[in-house]
């Protein structure tokens, strides 16, 4: 059974750079597409992007000119940098598995504050 | 973009009834050449992750109890809960994963 685990800095100054790995286990990150979620306090869940072990992706048009996913096959991982984040960016973000199945296996999540 | 749009935001459902919640595409999420509709259903309790219900419109996924259906095709899907249960309050959300993966606002699912 696959796991996803996110990780990265809680806080995150405003017009900084947020920077985010999720470390897939129990499976082959050579497979499937590798999707980043995010969810407000309180609020609703927003799409972010994803992206193939090839390297190719796709993002969310509100967001893809502050978004750049990349993937390490060799350590199992893909990462997500959102840049110039402001306090709209503070969240509770997902990783999660896709397929033709939809997205089946998530990770927990880590809240990320931005916040001076 | 393909717009999602859910409805009712909130539902009261005494337990033992059906509970259904509407979500509605912008553009048609039915691929003609698999005939298949890119639409998936996630429940998600406070403090956990979405869990995957239903995929294909109509798929439920491994362990998901039987009372949860999905139905409808091209625009317009329902997600039917036949009898709820008090582990069913949730926050249900759709998801069209045709080439993008936006999600529905959700419907707040509670016990009259």
């Amino acid at each position: 059974q696959v796991q996803l685990q996110e990780s990265g800095p809680g806080l995150v100054k405003p017009s900084e750079t947020l920077s985010l790995t999720c470390t897939v286990s129990g499976g082959s990150i050579s497979t499937f597409y590798w999707s980043w979620i995010r969810q407000p306090p309180g609020k609703g869940l927003e799409w972010i992007g994803y992206i193939f072990h090839s390297g190719s992706a796709n993002y969310n048009p509100s967001l893809k000119s502050r978004v750049t996913m990349s993937v390490d096959t060799s350590k199992n991982q893909f990462s997500l940098r959102l840049s110039s984040v402001t306090a709209a960016d503070t969240a509770v973000y997902f990783c999660a598995r896709g397929s033709g199945n939809a997205s089946g296996s998530w990770g927990q999540g880590i809240l990320v504050t931005v916040s001076s | 973009d393909i717009v999602m749009t859910q409805s009712p935001d909130s539902l009261a459902v005494s337990l033992g009834e059906r509970a259904t919640i509407n979500c509605k595409s912008s553009q048609s999420l039915l691929d003609s050449s698999n005939s298949k509709n890119f639409l998936a259903w996630y429940q998600q309790k406070p403090g956990q992750p979405p869990k995957l219900l239903i995929y294909w419109a109509s798929t439920r996924e491994s362990g998901v109890p039987d009372r949860f259906s999905g139905s409808g095709s091209g625009t317009d899907f329902t997600l039917t809960i036949s009898s709820l249960q008090a582990e069913d309050v949730a926050v249900y959300y759709c998801q069209q994963y045709y080439g993008s993966l936006f999600f529905g606002g959700g419907t707040k699912v509670e016990i009259k």
